[in-house]
């Protein structure tokens, strides 16, 4: 069983710029949500896809976008990049009809806003 | 909105200590409460977790009990191991949006031989 995969691992960009960072859920689970972790501080929640639809979204602009795929991967693409998106950014995966505990973590993507 | 605060880290302790690390959350009704752990290098991983009131979670010696009338759900463990060093974080799942998670800043633990 493959676990949760994300690429890339780190990259650096510059203010203004666009980024796509890409997720490859746990085999078997159709559903991915996608969450932001600054420095020193617990995740925030961007939203979630399922059946290649937006199933729920956080306090983030529209900016932030993304996307699911028919093999349930999906991307996440951040427009006009900010200082402040700096961050850790985790896509997690899980099977629709489980609870939402039985979700699992990839290692994450480092991404450095200059 | 509903929230979580937990203690602020760093802690260190011995090996084979008591470790208790606090976790208070804001939240309408009965949301569903979570420990994950992250060990340096690695994905969060799912500790234990308290689904309705006076439920206790256990996994690994580490346990919580969720209490509602202190809005409480504090991890503890008897004996921690050097092998427990890592950023543990206290979360919700709320009930009128149980797609999501709600997180602490989370609590970096050092566990000294």
């Amino acid at each position: 069983e493959t676990g949760v995969t994300q690429s890339p691992t780190h990259l650096i960009k510059t203010r203004g710029q666009q980024v796509t960072l890409r997720c490859s859920s746990q085999s078997g689970h159709n559903t991915v949500s996608w969450y932001q972790q600054a420095l020193g501080q617990g995740p925030q929640f961007i939203f979630q896809y399922y059946r290649e639809e937006e199933n729920g979204r956080g306090n983030f602009p529209p900016r932030f976008s993304g996307l699911q795929f028919p093999n349930y991967s999906s991307e996440l693409n951040v427009n006009a990049l900010e200082l402040d998106d700096s961050a850790l950014y985790l896509c997690a995966s899980s099977w629709r009809d489980r609870a939402i505990y039985e979700q699992y973590f990839g290692p994450g993507t480092r991404l450095t806003v200059t | 909105g509903d929230s979580v605060t937990q203690m602020e880290g760093p802690v260190t302790l011995s090996e084979e200590a008591f470790l208790t690390i606090n976790c208070t959350y804001t939240a309408t009704g009965y949301p569903s409460l979570f420990w994950y752990v992250q060990y340096p290098g690695e994905g969060l991983q799912l500790l234990l977790k308290a689904t309705k009131a006076d439920d206790k979670g256990s996994n690994k010696g580490f346990e919580a009990t969720y209490r509602k009338e202190t809005t409480s759900f504090h991890l503890e463990k008897g004996s921690v191991q050097v092998s427990d060093s890592a950023v543990y974080f206290c979360a919700l799942s709320p009930m009128d949006s149980n797609y999501q998670l709600i997180w602490g800043a989370g609590t970096k633990l050092i566990i000294k031989p």
